[in-house]
C-alpha cells in the first residue's frame, strides 16, 4: 500500500524549534516530489514548499520562505518541516502530499499523509 | 495571496447537480486538481488534469476547464459530498503550486 505516514501531535512553546516527519512506503520514494501544506485552523490549504528527494532539490512557496526549512533522507524514505523557532502563528496541521505527474500539464497531490497537528502556546 | 478564487460557499438539493469554480489565469496553462476534505481529516485527490478520477472516487465527479476557469460537478449530489473542495495548480510563473480558497459544499 502507497502511504505517508507523519509523526505525531506536539505541543510547543514560542521560541522553541522543532522537526516533523513525513514516512513513505509502497513506492519509489527517491522518484516522486514531496510537498508540505499547512492548515491553520478554521482556515483553507497552504502549500508550503516541495522536496525531491532523489536530489533534494527544494522550491519553497515565498510566502514560507526563511520560516522554514524542507529537507529529506532518502536512506530512510522520510521528509522532514523544520522550525528553529516556533511563533504562536505557526499553529496549525501540517500535511505531507506526494506529487504526481502523469501528463504534460497535469499533476496531483495524489497521496497525503494523515497530518501532523503541531500547537504553540505560552 | 492565492492566484486561485472559489466561491465560499455553495449548496445543493440532495440529488441534484452542483458546479464549483476555481478561476485564475495560470489555469490557461495547466490543469487544476480538485481535493475534497471532510472536518478532522486530510484532504482527498477526487479529479486531476483533463477530467480523471483517481480509483474509488464515484464517476458522479467530473472536471472540465474553459478559458481562466476550472470546474468541478458533482451529479446527483449525496449526503457524503457535504465537504470543503479545494482547486490546486501551478502559479502564473510555473515554478510552485497554488490552492484555491476553497469552498464549501452544503447538501441539503
Amino acid at each position: 500500500e502507497v502511504q505517508l505516514v507523519q509523526s505525531g501531535a506536539e505541543v510547543k512553546k514560542p521560541g522553541e524549534s522543532l522537526k516533523i516527519t513525513c514516512k513513505g512506503s509502497g513506492y519509489s520514494f527517491t522518484s516522486y516530489w514531496i510537498a508540505w501544506v499547512r492548515q491553520m485552523p478554521g482556515k483553507g490549504l497552504e502549500w508550503m514548499g516541495i522536496i525531491y528527494p532523489g536530489d533534494s532539490d527544494t522550491r519553497d512557496s515565498p510566502s514560507f520562505q526563511g520560516q522554514v526549512t524542507i529537507s529529506a533522507d532518502k536512506s530512510i524514505s522520510t521528509a522532514y518541516l523544520q522550525w528553529s523557532s516556533l511563533k504562536a502563528s505557526d499553529t496549525a496541521m501540517y500535511y505531507c502530499a506526494r506529487i504526481w505527474v502523469p501528463a504534460a500539464m497535469t499533476f496531483a497531490f495524489d497521496i497525503w499523509g494523515q497530518g501532523t497537528m503541531v500547537t504553540v502556546s505560552s | 495571496s492565492s492566484e486561485l478564487t472559489q466561491d465560499p460557499a455553495v449548496s445543493v438539493a440532495l440529488g441534484q447537480t452542483v458546479r464549483i469554480t476555481c478561476q485564475g489565469d495560470s489555469l490557461r496553462s495547466y490543469y487544476a486538481s480538485w481535493y475534497q476534505q471532510k472536518p478532522g481529516q486530510a484532504p482527498v485527490l477526487v479529479i486531476y488534469g483533463n477530467n480523471n478520477r483517481p480509483s474509488g472516487i464515484p464517476d458522479r465527479f467530473s472536471g472540465s476547464t474553459s478559458g481562466n476557469t476550472a470546474s468541478l460537478s458533482i451529479t446527483g449530489a449525496q449526503a457524503e459530498d457535504e465537504a470543503d473542495y479545494y482547486c490546486n495548480s501551478r502559479d502564473s510563473g510555473g515554478h510552485h503550486y497554488v490552492f484555491g480558497t476553497g469552498t464549501k459544499v452544503t447538501v441539503l
